[in-house]
């Protein structure tokens, strides 16, 4: 089925460490997205794709970094600069061009800083 | 409504009620919305959309309503279920240059008691 898959569903890091966040879709979808979500808020973006080779700074970009090699693949890295980083993690993927809008998201990371 | 803040506006209805839930969202130039469905612990899944050259969408058990006037979203669900327990996001794309990248509100929290 097609869909997009995130690894792993929960995560532990120690302070100081790096960690990546898997994203995978086999929607055929040009842009791919990750989002933050705290508790009892909304969704913040982090970093968008909207094509191979290319992405851009979200709303709270900052300690974050991705890259986008391949259309399927758009990994997250937490860094040590991350301040805050304990939170569920979501990625989403959508069509470029007029149905831009409609966003489809993996099931979500949660990662745990100890 | 959306509430800014930590705390998410709640909802709570008997089974087999109609349940309204309510969004203003912050762009006069944002032309597609989008109501999304969050479980525990999952990621967002979509319900339906509106355009602004609309007032009203209907799905199945769920209507959209859009007043552009006064920038209000509605969500309607027909005779609830306690499957339908979830929180529920609004969420606004402006287009142009934030092609594809869509604002979420805080969300919505509607329990359906048996």
């Amino acid at each position: 089925d097609g869909g997009i898959t995130q690894s792993p569903k929960y995560l532990f890091r120690k302070e100081g460490q790096n960690v990546t966040l898997s994203c995978e879709q086999n929607l055929n979808h040009d842009a791919m997205y990750w989002y933050r979500q705290d508790p009892g808020q909304g969704l913040r973006l982090i970093y968008y794709s909207q094509i191979v080779n290319d992405f851009q700074k979200g709303d709270i970009a900052e300690g974050y970094s991705v890259s986008r090699e391949k259309k399927e693949s758009f990994p997250l890295t937490v860094t040590s600069a991350q301040k805050n980083p304990t939170a569920f993690y979501l990625c989403a993927s959508s069509l470029a061009g007029e149905g831009a809008g409609e966003l489809f998201f993996g099931e979500g990371s949660r990662l745990t800083v100890l | 409504g959306e509430s800014v803040g930590l705390h998410l506006p709640t909802l709570s209805v008997q089974e087999g009620d109609n349940s309204i839930i309510n969004c203003a969202y912050s762009n006069s130039a944002s032309d597609y919305f989008i109501w999304y469905k969050q479980e525990s612990g999952k990621g967002p899944q979509f319900i339906i959309d509106i355009r602004s050259n609309m007032d009203k969408r209907q799905g199945q058990r769920v209507t959209v309503l859009l007043n552009k006037t006064v920038k209000h979203l509605s969500l309607q669900i027909a005779a609830t279920q306690p499957g339908d327990s979830a929180v529920y996001f609004c969420a606004e794309y402006a287009g142009g240059t934030s092609y594809g990248k869509l604002t979420f509100g805080q969300g919505t929290i509607l329990t359906v008691h048996p």
